[in-house]
């Protein structure tokens, strides 16, 4: 089965500073789509960015990038310059190719301090 | 793009009542989601629609739960006969094309008494 797992349930970071949040996952598949999401308090979840297994650069969008690394099937995100916005619950997904499902893990919780 | 809308945005219901809840999708997105959030887990996924065909559903979605989605516009979710386990938030998505990108609503939260 495929699954995803993320390890640290509550990560906290200082304005300005960088954070790095983990993901595993477990599939057999050698194509797929692997995905960040942000939920805010306002409970709407929000695509942070997105990953295609069949490339090797790691995905960016401007403060977010990512450190995919499919042999070890890990798929981690880096915050750069955190702002106080980015304080949500933040959640790693997986999708195959061959159906629409999104899996996704139990989430991590990032505070950001002043 | 006026985004995902859902209604209710909360409910509180007795065990054994049925509720409904609606999904408005972005109007050009031919896909439409339905996933289940409980308190401290990641999404669960119970079923997806393209334009007025279900095409997928979760084992999770028992006999008590039915989606439709007439005309292939809006989305009603109903929970028949419900139970305390039914207490999540019912989360929505929509995407114009295989799930690539979705975009959710704010969720409903429901509360089975």
């Amino acid at each position: 089965a495929q699954t995803v797992t993320q390890s640290q349930p509550e990560m906290s970071v200082q304005e300005a500073e960088t954070v790095t949040l983990s993901c595993t996952y477990d599939t057999s598949e050698s194509d797929y789509y692997l995905f960040w999401y942000k939920q805010p308090p306002s409970r709407q979840m929000i695509l942070v960015i997105r990953q295609e297994a069949y490339k090797q650069q790691n995905a960016t969008e401007n403060r977010f990038s990512v450190n995919f690394q499919k042999a070890a099937k890990s798929f981690s995100l880096k915050i750069s310059d955190s702002q106080l916005g980015d304080a949500a619950m933040y959640f790693c997904a997986y999708k195959p190719l061959d159906t629409d499902k999104l899996i996704f893990g139990t989430g991590t919780r990032l505070q950001v301090f002043p | 793009d006026t985004g995902v809308s859902q209604d209710p945005r909360h409910k509180i219901t007795k065990r054994g009542q049925n509720v409904t809840f609606r999904c408005d999708p972005i109007s050009e997105h031919n896909r439409l989601y339905w996933y289940r959030q409980t308190l401290g887990q990641g999404p669960e996924f119970l079923t997806y629609f393209q334009n007025e065909a279900q095409l997928e559903k979760s084992r999770l979605l028992s006999d008590r739960f039915s989606a439709e989605r007439p005309k292939g516009s809006f989305s009603t979710l109903e929970i028949q006969r419900t139970e305390q386990g039914d207490s999540a938030m019912y989360l929505c998505a929509s995407s114009p094309r295989g799930g690539e990108k979705l975009f959710f609503g704010s969720g409903t939260q429901l509360s089975v008494l």
